[in-house]
């Protein structure tokens, strides 16, 4: 069984603050890291695909990070929103073809 | 047009029935998967079609059969449905494997009494 492990579990984070959170994963055998965005009541939504150790993505005021040989990715929100409660799955996946989902970390902004 | 949708997007059902939930996507991807969303919120692969082959099939009961008419479409079939089958299952797909992000349908709930 894979262990993917995300930190916090919940997160309460004042609007125009910023945050981040942590996803960890075996670095053996890897061969790319997805961050998906849960909506409550929707379906979720790629956030980014990422596959080499350094990897840096952006998307508006969302980004990550990807360190695969210790095995951890950051996603980082500038300047929190409302719209941005969700919760965040992160979902590495390794050579045996099949994505293992996080349980995510659950971000409420709080007006 | 939603790109990937599930019908029933809610199922209540008695113990003992069979019953079938449908897949569809037309981003004209080539592979399609079915998660289960379980009781502590964790998304689980079932079953992932590429090219209407089955390449991965997890620990699921036999009762489970998916079936993949064509690369459009992937349904999920369950006989002789059981409490713990109550669950929301999520229907994805995706153009290969691996470093592509999947695409959600918007899940089917269901629930055996």
């Amino acid at each position: 069984i894979l262990n993917v492990e995300q930190s916090p579990q919940s997160l309460h984070v004042q609007e125009g603050d910023s945050t981040n959170f942590t996803c960890s994963f075996p670095s053996s055998n890897f061969y790319a890291l997805h961050w998906y965005r849960w909506e409550t009541a929707k379906s979720p939504e790629a956030l980014f695909v990422m596959t080499l150790n350094g990897d840096e993505k952006k998307k508006g005021r969302i980004s990550a990070t990807l360190n695969t040989k210790e095995g951890y990715s950051y996603l980082y929100i500038k300047g929190s929103q409302p719209e941005d409660s969700a919760t965040y799955l992160c979902a590495p996946h390794f050579g045996n073809e099949k994505l293992t989902f996080g349980t995510g970390t659950r971000l409420t902004i709080i007006p | 047009d939603t790109a990937v949708s599930q019908t029933p997007k809610y199922l209540v059902t008695q113990m003992g029935n069979d019953k079938s939930i449908k897949c569809e996507q037309n981003l004209g991807h080539d592979t399609m998967y079915w998660y289960k969303q379980d009781s502590k919120k964790f998304l689980k692969i079932m079953f992932s079609y590429n090219n209407k082959e089955l390449i991965i099939n997890e620990t699921v009961p036999n009762r489970f059969s998916p079936k993949s008419p064509d690369k459009a479409h992937l349904n999920l079939h369950i006989n002789s449905l059981e409490l713990g089958d109550s669950a929301v299952y999520f229907c994805a797909s995706s153009q290969g494997t691996g470093n592509r992000e999947l695409f959600f349908g918007e899940g089917s709930r269901l629930t055996v009494l």
